[in-house]
């Protein structure tokens, strides 16, 4: 159980195009979702969480402009990168927490790899 | 505010070693729980542990353990007998209670196994 899905797994995209990410709690419901940045040999940077049906919470220094945040299910929460640039490269890994579960654990997706060229 | 720290950044030994992976953390909280995560070159997390701010004792899952000492504000983490399949990057993670609580993760350890 606990399943959370994060989909593509690795894009390649061209500067200024924008690239949406989808993660998807397969078999639970997630009323919170959570979205990380993660550089190489770096650790995970909470970027925004993302509860459904109301606005995002951006940490500070994420410009939710560049970075939206649909969480538009209790299944679905997507991150787009507007307008990518090269520094936008990046390991991005969502998590879900699960509505019936008190203690307040993060089930992580895969990740998912963005080159931007 | 919450802070995790791993002071260890790279760990090397040879296989069939015991290795300690050292997490110290701060928080105000009362009530708070703790994680441990592995992270194979896969990227994917993979979650080992977690524990309640009002369980102390200590756990051992085969080849792991974990030590959690309030008093000292750690969450250490031993791989005994280490294998080559261990080698990864490990976080601790510190999360309060609430709706709104997040996850504070700490800067990870890479761990080397060699043959």
């Amino acid at each position: 159980g606990a399943v959370v899905s994060q989909h593509p797994s690795r894009v390649i995209c061209k500067s200024g195009t924008s690239v949406k990410i989808e993660c998807r709690s397969l078999d639970f419901q997630a009323t919170t979702m959570f979205w990380y940045r993660q550089f190489p040999k770096k650790s995970l940077m909470l970027m925004a969480t993302s509860n459904e049906g109301s606005k995002a919470t951006y940490e500070q220094g994420v410009e939710k402009d560049k970075f939206l945040i649909n969480h538009a299910s209790l299944t679905l929460s997507t991150l787009t990168v507007t307008s990518a640039h090269p520094e936008d490269s990046s390991f991005y890994i969502c998590s879900a927490r699960d509505i019936g579960d008190s203690s307040y654990e993060q089930y992580f997706g895969p990740g998912t790899r963005l080159t931007v060229t | 505010a919450q802070k995790v720290t791993q002071a260890q950044t790279e760990i090397s030994v040879v296989e069939k070693e015991d290795v300690t992976l050292d997490c110290v953390y701060e928080t105000r909280d009362t009530t708070y729980y703790l994680f441990w995560y592995k992270q194979p070159p896969s990227g994917e997390l993979v979650f080992l542990i977690r524990r309640n701010s009002f369980d102390e004792q200590n756990e051992i899952s085969g080849r792991y353990s974990w030590n959690f000492q309030k008093s000292t504000s750690s969450f250490n983490f031993t791989i005994t007998a280490s294998q080559v399949v261990d080698s990864a990057v490990y976080f601790c993670a510190l999360s309060s209670t609430g709706a709104n609580s997040k996850l504070t993760f700490g800067k990870g350890i890479t761990l080397s196994v060699r043959p």
